[in-house]
Parts: C-alpha cells; sequence; structure tokens
C-alpha cells in the first residue's frame, strides 16, 4: 500500500516568508508525528498527533513553527517568519497508534527547506 | 533525558563480510527500540521494532538485540551486500507516557565494498 507522502519534496525559500509542509500518512494510522533533520544536529522530535487528542508539541523549537492535523489524517507543519536555521530536512511519519505496542513509525520522503 | 550513541561513526567492509552496529542508550526504562535505515536525500525505512519486553528480532539477514540492563542494541548484518550501504539509524522510544517520542543516535554510515 501507499507510505507516508510529503510535499513538496524541495523548498526554497526567502528569510521572513511563512512556509507549509504537508504530510499525508499512511491509512488508518491514527499517530502522526513530525521531525527535524539538521546537519550536525540528527534528527529531533517536534510535535506528535494521536487521533483527537491534544498533541504533544513539547519539541517544536519556537512559536513561530505550528502544525494541524485536520480529520485525522493530513498534517501541515507551518513556519512563520523563516530564519536561516530553520534550514533542514522535515520528515513526518505515521504509526497504527502511539503509546501502544503499534507504534512502529513509518517515514515519508521528506521535505528539505532551504532558507536564504 | 535518553540520550542514544551510535559508534562507529563510519564503517567500511568488503562485500560478504558479518558487521555489527551498535547502539547505546542511557535511560534503561526505554520503551521500544527501532532501527532504521536512510539512504542519501531519502527518508527513513524501519527494519526492525524490539518492543521492551523482546530481546531480539530477526528479519532476512538482520537481527536487532536489545538489553536494557546495559544500555546496548546492536544490529547484526550477515553476508553483507554493496546494497547494504546507507546510514544506520537507531532510535529509542521514552519511558513513561512519551514513548512514541523517538530519540535518535547519529548513525553509522556504512559503506560495503563490492
Amino acid at each position: 500500500g501507499a507510505g507516508v507522502s510529503q510535499s513538496p519534496s524541495n523548498k526554497v525559500t526567502e528569510k521572513g516568508k511563512d512556509v507549509e509542509l504537508r504530510c499525508d500518512p499512511i491509512s488508518g494510522h491514527t499517530a502522526l508525528y513530525w521531525y527535524r533533520q539538521s546537519l550536525g544536529q540528527g534528527l529531533e522530535f517536534l510535535i506528535y498527533f494521536q487521533g483527537n487528542s491534544a498533541p504533544d508539541k513539547s519539541g517544536l523549537p519556537s512559536d513561530r513553527f505550528s502544525a494541524e492535523r485536520t480529520g485525522g489524517s493530513v498534517s501541515t507543519l507551518t513556519i512563520q517568519r523563516t530564519q536561516q536555521e530553520d534550514s533542514a530536512v522535515y520528515l513526518c511519519a505515521s504509526s497504527l497508534a502511539g503509546r501502544t505496542l503499534y507504534n512502529e513509525q513509518f517515514f515519508g520522503p521528506g521535505t528539505r527547506l532551504t532558507v536564504l | 533525558k535518553q540520550e542514544v550513541t551510535q559508534i562507529p561513526a563510519a564503517l567500511s567492509v568488503p562485500e560478504g563480510e558479518n558487521l555489527v552496529l551498535n547502539c547505546s542508550f542511557t535511560d534503561s526504562a526505554i520503551y521500544n527500540l527501532q532501527w532504521f535505515r536512510q539512504d542519501p536525500g531519502k527518508g527513513l525505512t524501519s527494519l526492525l521494532l524490539i518492543q521492551s519486553s523482546q530481546r531480539e528480532q530477526t528479519s532476512g539477514r538482520l537481527n536487532a538485540s536489545l538489553d536494557k540492563s546495559s544500555g546496548r542494541s546492536t544490529l547484526y548484518i550477515a553476508a553483507s551486500q554493496p546494497g547494504d550501504s546507507a546510514t544506520y539509524l537507531c532510535a529509542g522510544g521514552g519511558s513513561g507516557g512519551s514513548n512514541y517520542k523517538l530519540t535518535f543516535g547519529k548513525g553509522t554510515l556504512l559503506t560495503v565494498n563490492p
């Protein structure tokens, strides 16, 4: 079946502009995650959605970052007033569930964001 | 706070060799441990998931073990092939209520030479 998809695959923007990154999880997966992969920093957790529960936003680096998940499926990560340090690959993952044994995470191909 | 370390950072082996990649973590209350591979410019491919109650998982030529008491996991690759060349990442699920939150190591870059 179809895996996790993300769009766009690449995004180049100017400092100060807003960007939106999209994630389509695997059908039937109730848990959705965003991670960021920066050069030299490795992969870091950003945010977690599980069904209709309040998301865990503890990994968002600043209030310029926000995310939403509509209808329990598609998610959008928004970065306002982008800065050069936001340049990274943004990865989305989904799993059948979050806190249970069915939480093997499957990742999308990522969106490479470059802020000039 | 969970910290995950992978050693070595890079490994080069001839084709056909058996090899072991190492992963260590600081919080023994780890919920689960997942191994991934990442090809250049691509996302992560899940290889194996070991739950905290398990000691190992196998898939084809891959075998992953988990020893919570020593804070270690290993990924064993048998009869390596050039197609195995990639970066291998291990990630631990947090303890308690944040078991969904994966903490990643920085990876081991594996090169298998034909």
